[in-house]
């Protein structure tokens, strides 16, 4: 097991502009969904992929997409980037039918 | 509107004491409730979880309490040490689906 690994580490961007986190699921793990934590909060979930399709979707504009691939990796894309997208966004996996998250170390956005 | 509520966004308990850490939720469809912990510059890491058909759920040093007629869930850890200094989140879900989580409670273990 590699576990969940998520790059880049930290990043900064300015309003408007675009972006793409990238994760790495943990082999066997064909179920990932992203989350995006704000300073002192709890992690939102942002969606969630399997088998490559998304199949349940928390309360973010149609600026945040994904993509999950057959190789267990998977991206988050934010588009039209705000002030308020500066977090710590984190991916996490798991077997479906599993309740047990594994989560990467996340990657930081600072929106400028 | 906070499904998952951890009112106290802090703790410190002496080495050696027990912790306890508490959290609320209001919606009665979840069906399993998990507790993590995250140190700095980490993510948040499994610790235990309970299902709502349970009131208890015990592993070596932590043991999750499910008060369901009261939406109250609690984590105990006896002994405390030091390593366990960390934020710790309560999450909830149903369906297997989505986690709630609260926002978080940070435990310091003063020695």
């Amino acid at each position: 097991e590699t576990g969940v690994t998520q790059s880049p580490t930290h990043l900064i961007k300015t309003r408007g502009q675009q972006v793409t986190l990238r994760c790495s699921s943990q082999s066997g793990h064909n179920t990932v969904s992203w989350y995006q934590q704000a300073l002192g909060q709890g992690p939102q979930f942002i969606f969630q992929y399997y088998r490559e399709e998304e199949n349940g979707r928390g309360n973010f504009p149609p600026r945040f997409s994904g993509l999950q691939f057959p190789n267990y990796s998977s991206e988050l894309n934010v588009n039209a980037l705000e002030l308020d997208d500066s977090a710590l966004y984190l991916c996490a996996s798991r077997p479906r039918g599993a309740n047990v998250l594994t989560f990467g170390a996340g990657s930081r956005l600072t929106v400028l | 509107d906070q499904q998952v509520k951890q009112n106290s966004p802090s703790l410190s308990v002496q080495e050696g004491r027990i912790s306890i850490l508490n959290c609320d939720y209001t919606n009665s469809m979840f069906d399993y409730f998990l507790w993590y912990k995250k140190y700095p510059a980490e993510g948040p890491t499994f610790l235990i979880s309970i299902s709502s058909i349970k009131d208890k759920n015990e592993d070596g040093r932590f043991t999750v309490f499910l008060n369901k007629s009261a939406k109250h869930l609690s984590l105990h850890i006896v002994p405390s040490q030091p390593g366990d200094s960390a934020v710790y989140f309560c999450a909830a879900t149903w369906g297997n689906y989505q986690l709630i989580w609260g926002a978080g409670t940070k435990l310091i273990i003063k020695p």
